[in-house]
């Protein structure tokens, strides 16, 4: 177990549709990432956080958004859903912002888009 | 952006055997991450290095940033090591960005 919290564990929604992915990050952790993984593009970065500010951007579209709260946990919300959305979504959290610091990953959350 | 070569795709092993994965990159970076994904799609961080080589159990990692290659090594392979592998890297100068190879589907058969 990571520590790492995601839910739901399984989406399934119609294109079109708004959804709201949630991560809790281990104890102690600040900063949280956002990664897609799709079975054409690997695993891509979305976006980063730590401590309430983003940090870093990735590959997300302007239909996807995030944000982390002030009890770090953080919320991906993808919205007009298209077929393509369809993939599995990890977040992982580092007690620092950089890269030099281990990422503990969640278990991910599966979203089908129909 | 960094780009990330992973060889080889696809590893078919007998148990016990010596596996070697390998990564290369094309621009300079701070640090080196291989992850481990199970078939269930959970991923977990195996090392995170930026010199010289790391050991965990049966696993080895080691880069040569002069060369900008890294290796993982599993000594004595065991079916319970069949996953995918991934190296990562910082995409291009930055230090919050990672950009991931396309992994290695590692099968160890009994």
């Amino acid at each position: 177990d990571s520590g790492v919290t995601q839910t739901p564990k399984h989406l399934i929604t119609a294109t079109g549709q708004r959804v709201t992915l949630r991560c809790s990050p281990r104890s102690g952790d600040l900063s949280v990432y956002w990664y897609q993984q799709s079975l054409d593009q690997g695993l891509q970065f979305l976006i980063q956080y730590y401590n309430g500010e983003e940090r870093a951007k990735g590959n997300i579209l302007e239909r996807f958004s995030a944000q982390q709260f002030p009890d770090l946990h953080s919320e991906l919300n993808l919205s007009s859903l298209e077929l393509g959305d369809s993939a599995l979504y990890f977040c992982a959290s580092s007690v620092g912002g950089r890269l030099q610091n281990i990422q503990y990953f969640g278990a991910g959350t599966r979203l089908s888009v129909l | 952006k960094n780009e990330v070569e992973q060889s080889p795709q696809n590893l078919t092993a007998q148990e016990g055997e010596f596996i070697t994965i390998n990564c290369s990159y094309s621009v300079g970076i701070s640090a080196l991450h291989w992850l481990q994904q199970h078939p269930g799609g959970g991923i977990v961080s195996l090392f995170m290095l930026s010199s010289g080589k790391k050991k965990h159990g049966r696993l080895i990692a080691t880069i040569n940033i002069q060369e900008k290659h890294s290796s993982l090594h599993i000594t004595a392979s065991h079916p319970r090591d069949s996953a995918v592998y991934i190296c990562a890297v910082p995409s291009g100068g930055s230090n919050y960005k990672l950009t991931f190879g396309k992994g290695t589907l590692l099968t160890v058969n009994p």
